[in-house]
């Protein structure tokens, strides 16, 4: 059963800290997004990704987050240092040529910044 | 950023009843997609549909679109409590393909 994993599910960690967010995409798939979800904001794009190269990351603080695909079976969005407003649930999505197709989103990253 | 909009923002109903969201896009598209978020998990893909259609279903749900006033909604029949969950819709906002989410409707279902 093809699906998107996250890694970790769950994040604690202390103000200034680093926090890397991992995310395995469906093999196959050449597209990656990175979202951000929170109460207030609701569903925001962070970087969005084809065949492993950044197409549109102007939704990502560029001081501090990073995206990046190593190789087509991982993804990684790293924050440093971290603050309190990065708290939120951080979802990867992939898919075939997305907008054409469905996206398939992994169960998330529920990140607490203290 | 966001080019859908849904209404109702939060829609209660009892279980048998029928839902119906709204959404409500800005720019020309070549599809519209709904997505359903249970509490503390991804999106789930519903249903696409596509510019050059008018209707379509999948099971309970039923989802119209209509491109002259930029809206779709999104019927479920017979509701149960398992349908109690966040619905979004999203578009293709450009040649990237990116998608393009609205706010959603968090739905109830009373048992």
């Amino acid at each position: 059963d093809a699906r998107v994993t996250q890694t970790p599910r769950h994040k604690v960690t202390e103000m200034g800290q680093e926090v890397t967010m991992r995310c395995q995409p469906i093999l196959g798939h050449n597209t990656v997004f990175w979202y951000r979800q929170t109460m207030m904001q609701g569903l925001e794009l962070l970087a969005y990704f084809r065949n492993r190269a950044p197409l549109d990351d102007s939704g990502m603080p560029k001081d501090r987050f990073s995206a990046e695909m190593p190789d087509a079976t991982l993804a990684t969005l790293k924050i440093q240092p971290s603050e309190p407003r990065d708290s939120a649930v951080y979802f990867c999505a992939s898919g075939l040529v997305t907008g054409r197709t469905e996206a398939f989103f992994g169960q998330g990253t529920r990140l607490t910044v203290v | 950023s966001q080019q859908g909009e849904e209404d109702p923002q939060a829609l209660s109903i009892q279980e048998g009843e029928n839902a119906t969201m709204n959404c409500s896009y800005k720019t020309s598209i070549n599809n519209l997609q709904w997505y359903r978020q249970n509490s503390g998990r991804g999106l789930v893909h519903l249903i696409l549909i596509r510019s050059n259609e008018r209707e379509k279903h999948s099971g309970r749900l039923r989802v119209t679109l209509d491109t002259s006033k930029k809206s779709s909604s999104l019927l479920i029949t017979a509701s149960r409590a398992a349908d109690t969950a966040s619905y979004f819709c999203a578009t293709d906002g450009d040649s990237n393909y990116q998608l393009i989410w609205g706010a959603g409707t968090k739905l109830i279902i009373k048992p």
